[in-house]
């Protein structure tokens, strides 16, 4: 069946290190996919979308790029700050089908 | 600014209470959402609603009611038979067009005491 995929955390990092929080997806069709962010004790904020294959979205210094040859949406951070620390969340969006997908989420802890 | 407003933010029940989760938008979106998040994990949805006076149950519907009769609001009821209430609710909403993105509200916490 349809769903998404994400790297198991916590993952930590120093800040201004690298960042890379995996996810693969398996749809039927064509979905969009999206990365959402939570801070602690707030609802989830859109971070990224891309609504189709090679798109690339970005946003405050994240970028994931819509891969459908191995179906990925990996999200990306050159320089993490610890502002950045949160839950991230992958998600899925089938338009046909009227599903909508999240993954499980992926916390992130930056150490000063 | 449009957005979801959600209400309370804390919410303290006793055991064999019904009680009424506040969600209202002015995104003017068509569709409504509600999810369950326990600590450390993902979202879980309990019912959605596409159009008014409609709704359907979603993955863990069983211990709550639902209603829409505005577009703007879909309150939640998380009543007795709810045996594990103690959980943060987030409230969405989004367009039933191809823009699929949820916009979310800032939760609520529910604790049995």
């Amino acid at each position: 069946g349809d769903s998404v995929t994400q790297m198991e955390g916590p993952v930590t990092l120093s800040e201004e290190a690298f960042l890379t929080i995996n996810c693969t997806y398996t749809a039927t069709g064509y979905p969009s996919l999206f990365w959402y962010v939570q801070y602690p004790g707030e609802g989830l904020q859109l971070l990224l979308k891309a609504t189709k294959a090679d798109d690339k979205g970005s946003n405050k210094g994240f970028e994931a790029t819509y891969r459908k040859e191995t179906t990925s949406f990996h999200l990306e951070k050159g320089s993490v700050q610890v502002s950045d620390s949160a839950v991230y969340f992958c998600a899925l969006g089938l338009y046909n089908f009227n599903k909508f997908y999240f993954g499980s989420g992926t916390k992130l802890n930056v150490k000063p | 600014d449009g957005g979801i407003t959600q209400s309370p933010k804390y919410l303290f029940r006793k055991e064999g209470q019904n009680v009424t989760l506040s969600c209202e938008q002015n995104l003017n979106h068509d569709a409504m959402y509600w999810y369950r998040q326990d600590p450390g994990q993902g979202l879980r949805l309990i019912y959605y609603s596409q159009i008014v006076n409609d709704f359907q149950k979603g993955d863990i519907a069983e211990g709550y009611s639902v209603s829409r009769e505005k577009k703007e609001s879909f309150p939640l009821t998380v009543t007795s038979a709810q045996k594990n209430p103690t959980a943060f609710y987030l409230c969405a909403s989004s367009r039933r067009d191809r823009d699929q993105r949820r916009t979310f509200g800032s939760g609520t916490r529910l604790t049995v005491v």
